[in-house]
């Protein structure tokens, strides 16, 4: 089956600044690659996502890229704020079949 | 609309009892459904997929006999924590796919399972 990783799985940054986060994975097969947000005790909240297709995705602040050669994609958090700290996850998907989840990354913003 | 919805919302139950959690597709038709464990501070643990009309494909090391998966109809699908363990505490979520809204999840609120 799939593997996700995630790096890294704790992060500080100061307001303001610019936060990464990187997923690889294995199945060369999975062409959907979600990015979620979660808040303690709450559902997994979609904030960007990338099909195979595509190299790079840019909504707002948040920025995906995807290296399908590498199998590694990114999510970029520019001008962080306070409410951007949470847990996110990377995810890797086959369109129609299950999601495989990465190890999540705790981001904490620096007021 | 695609909205997943999951109850109950917390439970807590003594040691040996079970517990179903359901997950409905509220707007939409779910031939297929996802449970997922997720363990404080870890990740979402894909424990099965829960198909419509026929038996749940488990991942490795999951139970079977234990977590029971019954997808009666395109709207719902159950989750059966049978002999409840503290160490079966944890949140369980649900998710699934809108097929006009392919490849987006839809995912329940989650289950907060307290076993004692």
């Amino acid at each position: 089956g799939e593997n996700v990783e995630q790096h890294p799985s704790t992060l500080s940054v100061q307001e303001g600044d610019s936060a990464v986060i990187k997923c690889t994975y294995s199945d060369s097969a999975s062409n959907y690659f979600p990015w979620y947000k979660q808040e303690l005790g709450k559902r997994p909240q979609l904030i960007i996502d990338i099909r195979s297709n595509v190299g790079e995705k840019k909504d707002q602040r948040i920025a995906v890229t995807l290296n399908k050669t590498a199998k590694h994609f990114s999510l970029h958090i520019t001008e962080t704020q306070p409410e951007d700290s949470a847990v996110y996850f990377c995810a890797a998907s086959n369109t129609g079949n299950q999601f495989y989840f990465g190890t999540g990354t705790s981001l904490t913003v620096i007021p | 609309g695609a909205v997943v919805s999951q109850h109950p919302s917390r439970v807590i139950c003594k040691s040996g009892t079970s517990v179903k959690i359901e997950c409905r597709s509220l707007d939409f038709q779910a031939t297929t459904m996802f449970w997922y464990r997720q363990f404080p501070k870890q990740s979402l643990m894909l424990m099965a997929t829960s198909n419509e009309g026929s038996k749940a494909t488990y991942e490795q090391g999951v139970e079977k006999d234990k977590f029971l998966i019954n997808h009666a109809s395109l709207t719902l699908s159950t989750l059966t924590v049978t002999s409840a363990h503290p160490e079966d505490s944890s949140f369980y979520i649900c998710s699934a796919r809108e097929p006009g809204r392919l490849p987006e999840a839809f995912f329940g609120q989650g289950t907060r399972l307290t076993v004692v």
